[in-house]
């Protein structure tokens, strides 16, 4: 069955330093999805690529979907503490079969 | 209601007793998908019902949990037999339609196994 993998597991970082993290799929994907969850929350919709080679900004962050449409990357420009939490990429094999997730890069920021 | 409702928020139970868990998606919500995630883990994916389509139970851990959707709409999962391991926070998503839609989460269930 499809499978997406997400590198790194966990990634700690100082405040103001870059940030990117890296989904595969070992699929073509119809599209790729976005989502991040707060500690103690619960998984929120950032963004959805749907063209090969599609770049997406959401003021410091940039997402990015392969041209293969087999990977995609989530990069934060100067993290910031607000931007703690884990980032989940999902995408469906095809537009009709279920979203499967990322196992999630987990973000830390030091002050 | 304005997104998905999860029941009860938190439920602690005795090993070998049964547990129900309820959802309720954003009505007109097609797909509904249940996920188990552990303590600083990712998202476990249990099951996924589409329209009237047979459900993909693909992912229950064992026959001990299973799951149903009343008219296309409220779901419950259904655990028999709670395990220690079972305890986690038991994520509830749903989507206008399969795959190619964004999933709106519920706050989850924290389900305590003692």
């Amino acid at each position: 069955g499809q499978q997406v993998m997400q590198i790194p597991q966990y990634q700690h970082v100082q405040e103001g330093e870059d940030f990117t993290t890296y989904c595969n799929s070992s699929t073509t994907l119809s599209n790729i999805q976005w989502y991040k969850q707060r500690p103690g929350g619960h998984p929120v919709f950032l963004i959805q690529l749907v063209k090969s080679g599609e770049v997406k900004k959401q003021k410091r962050l940039t997402f990015q979907f392969g041209e293969a449409k087999k990977n995609s990357s989530l990069h934060i420009t100067a993290t910031q503490t607000t931007d703690v939490g884990t980032y989940f990429c999902a995408g469906p094999g095809t537009s009709g079969s279920r979203l499967t997730f990322g196992e999630g890069t987990q973000l830390t920021v030091n002050p | 209601g304005a997104g998905v409702s999860q029941s009860p928020s938190n439920k602690v139970t005795e090993k070998g007793k049964d547990v129900e868990l309820r959802c309720d998606p954003i009505s007109g919500h097609t797909a509904l998908y249940w996920y188990r995630q552990s303590l600083g883990q990712g998202l476990e994916f249990l099951i996924y019902f589409q329209g009237n389509s047979a459900p993909d139970k693909s992912g229950l851990p064992s026959d001990r949990f299973s799951a149903e959707r009343t008219g296309g709409s409220v779901s419950t999962l259904t655990i028999q037999r709670t395990q220690q391991e079972d305890s986690a926070v038991y994520l509830c998503a749903s989507s206008l339609g399969p795959g190619a839609y964004e999933q709106y989460f519920g706050p989850g269930t924290r389900l305590t196994v003692t």
